[in-house]
């Protein structure tokens, strides 16, 4: 069975920091990109950051670019996102997603994990 | 990029049509997906490359283009349909649209 499942949210005060892990399973991991994506409770989609499979191409969203970093250990089959300086804007449901094509850093998402939720608050 | 979904919600009974709009506010060259959420479970992939359905994803569901307007059509609505919608571009750096409400009528 595919399966992408994170681990590593909590309650977090500003300005700490904290580190999401994706496990996968059920598919060959570096073979593809993976992504993260938030959502806040009740509202729309946001994609945070990518990386293809071989971490030679990495992308961030403005809102987290110089904050938070993301990277695979190919070996362990498991995605990080690693976020700094945190803010209470970054309070969200974030997910982990496998993106849908071969050794390619562009590709829709299909298959997502359930999330994790941070909440970052004094 | 910005995508722009329309309606924000829409309200039909089953076994109608839906039909759902996404306008992109550049060329896409076809990296369009769409994508259905239901409360408390995480997106679902629905249609890539604009027009292909994914895996398991029933035929009532399609997607079509043109040039930088795309559409997700429902052709009979089904009970289990009803839920948000996002379109998604997927190039370089990703985006999504806000989202289309579908409810029951």
């Amino acid at each position: 069975e595919v399966q992408l499942v994170e681990s590593g949210g909590g309650l977090v005060e500003p300005y700490r920091s904290l580190r999401l892990s994706c496990a996968a399973s059920g598919f060959i991991f570096d073979d593809y990109a993976m992504h993260w994506v938030r959502q806040v409770p009740g509202q729309g989609l946001e994609w945070v950051s990518g990386i293809s499979w071989n971490s030679g191409t990495i992308g961030y969203a403005d809102s987290v670019k110089g904050r938070f970093t993301i990277s695979r250990d190919n070996g362990k089959n498991t995605l990080y996102l690693q976020m700094n300086s945190l803010r209470a804007e970054d309070t969200a449901l974030y997910y982990c997603t496998k993106g849908k094509t071969f050794a390619s850093y562009s590709g829709a998402f299909d298959i997502w994990g359930q999330g994790t939720m941070v909440t970052v608050s004094s | 990029m910005e995508l722009t979904q329309s309606p924000g919600t829409l309200s039909l009974s089953p076994g109608e049509r839906a039909t759902l709009s996404c306008r992109a506010s550049q060329s896409l060259s076809s990296y369009l997906a769409w994508y259905q959420q239901k409360p408390g479970q995480a997106p679902r992939l629905l249609i890539y490359g604009a027009t292909s359905r994914a895996t398991g994803i029933p035929d009532r569901f399609s997607g079509s283009e043109s040039g930088t307007d795309f559409t997700l059509s429902i052709s009979r609505l089904e009970p289990e349909d009803f839920a948000v919608y996002y379109c998604q571009h997927y190039g370089t750096s990703p985006g999504f649209g806000q989202g289309t409400k579908l409810e029951i009528k």
